[in-house]
């Protein structure tokens, strides 16, 4: 069975750019979860969709965005980006709500 | 929200030495996950454990849900046991507003 899927694997863009990332969940995963791990900040709850809709989003502005397909894959954007947004986005599926997650690789972004 | 601790920060082990990692949380959880997070920066699932205990090879787990805190051992460590491990709780708050909040994490360093 494939695993939580990411791409791309890297990315470097400069300030004031967007990007979008792109996850593909667990087949038969609903539920689809966005993180931020930035140096020294730990691993932060972004974004969670659930058949389509977003469920919950974290303490993060709203150029942070994000959708999920009818095929449950899921993108988050960034607009306006920041040195800060420098991080490695993780993405994460689960069958459904409160089950356990399952990890991406993750996208390391660079922001010059 | 809710507070996820974990101990020791740092960990340093010598090669077959047993070792114990500490996970308190701060309130009632709907789930708990323990990862470890190889170089590359990919969560690899050790556990789902929202209550019990588990053991798989090695390594073994027990959430004690009504005192707040989960612990991970580790036995007969090996080089390839080092790298951070994480503890994640489930918690809704506001009726369904539901994330995973990791803790800090342990670096747990296994020398030959």
């Amino acid at each position: 069975e494939a695993g939580v899927t990411q791409s791309p694997t890297h990315l470097i863009k400069t300030r004031g750019q967007q990007v979008t990332l792109r996850c593909s969940p667990i087949s038969g995963h609903t539920s689809v979860y966005w993180y931020q791990q930035a140096l020294g900040l730990g691993l932060q709850f972004l974004l969670w969709y659930d058949e389509g809709e977003e469920r919950n989003r974290g303490n993060f502005p709203p150029r942070f965005s994000g959708r999920q397909f009818p095929n449950y894959s899921s993108e988050l954007n960034v607009n306006a980006l920041e040195l800060e947004d420098s991080a490695l986005y993780l993405c994460a599926s689960s069958l459904d709500t409160y089950n356990e997650q399952f990890f991406g690789p993750g996208t390391r972004l660079t922001v010059l | 929200g809710i507070q996820v601790e974990q101990s020791p920060p740092d960990l340093i082990l010598q090669e077959g030495a047993n070792s114990t990692l500490r996970c308190n949380f701060s309130d009632s959880v709907n789930n708990l996950q323990w990862f470890h997070q190889n170089p590359w920066g990919q969560l690899i699932n050790l556990f789902y454990i929202p209550s019990g205990t588990k053991q798989n090879g090695r390594l073994s787990a027990t959430t004690v849900a009504t005192e707040r805190y989960s612990l991970l051992y580790i036995s007969s460590s090996q080089t390839t046991d080092s790298g951070v491990y994480f503890c994640a709780v489930g918690f809704v708050s506001g009726g369904s507003n539901y994330k995973l909040t990791f803790g800090k994490g342990t670096l747990l360093t296994v020398n030959p």
